[in-house]
C-alpha cells in the first residue's frame, strides 16, 4: 500500500531556476520528515515538520507542511547541480512510509 | 562513529539459495528497520525492530526473517532467493520509535539470477 504520493516523479531544470515538489497523502500524519538520496548511497535527513502549516528554512530550501497535515511541499530557490538527487518524503510513526520520490537534475 | 554499516555491498545468489545480509549500528539506536528500494516504488519497510528482542513485520516480509538478539545488529535473512527479490536494500536506524529522523546504510545492491 503507497501511503504517500509524490509529484513531480522526474525533473530536470536549468541551474538557477526555482521548483517545487510535493509530497500528499489522503490521511493526516503526525509529522513527515524529508530527505535526499544520492547515487550509490543511503537517503538522509533534509528536516522535519510536526505542526499544520508549519514552514522550515534549509539555505535555499524551504519546506512547507500542510495546515491539515496531509501534505507538504519542498521548494528550492536558484537550484544548482549539487542539489541533484532523489528526494523522499516519509511519514513518521511505528512504521516510516516513504514516497515514491521525485528525482531532480540540475543541469549546469 | 561508524554509524550504520551494511555488508556486503554487491551480492549475487542463485535461485534458491539463502543469505543474511549483515547491519550494525554503534549509535545506540533503539529502533532498526531494513527497507528495499525498486525503481518507481520508492522505499518499501520489509521489517523493524523497536529494540532487542522485539521485532515487527512491515509492508513486504515475505521471503525474509530478522531478529534482533543485540540493540547494536539487525541481520536480514533470505531463506530462499527469489529473482523478485532483485533489489537494493537499505537499513536505518533511529535512537527512538518516533520523534527522530533515520540514519541510513549505504546500502547492499543484490541480484537474484
Amino acid at each position: 500500500t503507497q501511503l504517500l504520493e509524490q509529484s513531480p516523479q522526474f525533473l530536470s531544470i536549468q541551474e538557477g531556476e526555482n521548483l517545487t515538489v510535493y509530497c500528499n497523502s489522503s490521511s493526516v500524519f503526525s509529522s513527515l520528515q524529508w530527505y535526499r538520496q544520492e547515487p550509490g548511497e543511503g537517503p538522509v535527513l533534509l528536516v522535519t515538520v510536526v505542526t499544520g502549516g508549519e514552514v522550515k528554512k534549509l539555505k535555499r530550501l524551504t519546506f512547507q507542511f500542510g495546515d491539515a497535515r496531509k501534505d507538504s511541499s519542498l521548494h528550492i530557490t536558484a537550484a544548482q547541480p549539487g542539489d541533484t538527487g532523489l528526494y523522499l518524503c516519509a511519514r513518521t510513526g511505528n512504521q516510516f512510509y516513504f514516497g515514491t520520490g521525485t528525482s531532480l537534475t540540475v543541469i549546469p | 562513529n561508524a554509524g550504520v554499516t551494511q555488508t556486503p555491498k554487491f551480492q549475487v545468489l542463485k535461485t534458491g539459495q539463502s543469505m543474511t545480509l549483515q547491519c550494525a549500528q554503534d549509535m545506540n539506536h533503539e529502533y532498526m528497520s531494513w527497507y528495499r528500494q525498486d525503481p518507481g516504488m520508492g522505499l518499501r519497510l520489509i521489517h523493524y525492530s523497536v529494540g532487542a528482542g522485539i521485532t515487527d513485520q512491515g509492508e513486504v516480509p515475505n521471503g525474509y526473517n530478522v531478529s534482533r538478539s543485540t540493540t547494536e545488529d539487525f541481520p536480514l535473512r533470505l531463506l530462499s532467493a527469489a529473482p523478485s527479490q532483485t533489489s537494493v536494500y537499505f537499513c536505518a536506524s533511529s535512537p527512538r520509535v518516533t520523534g527522530y529522523g533515520y540514519t541510513f546504510g549505504s546500502g547492499t545492491r543484490l541480484t537474484v539470477v
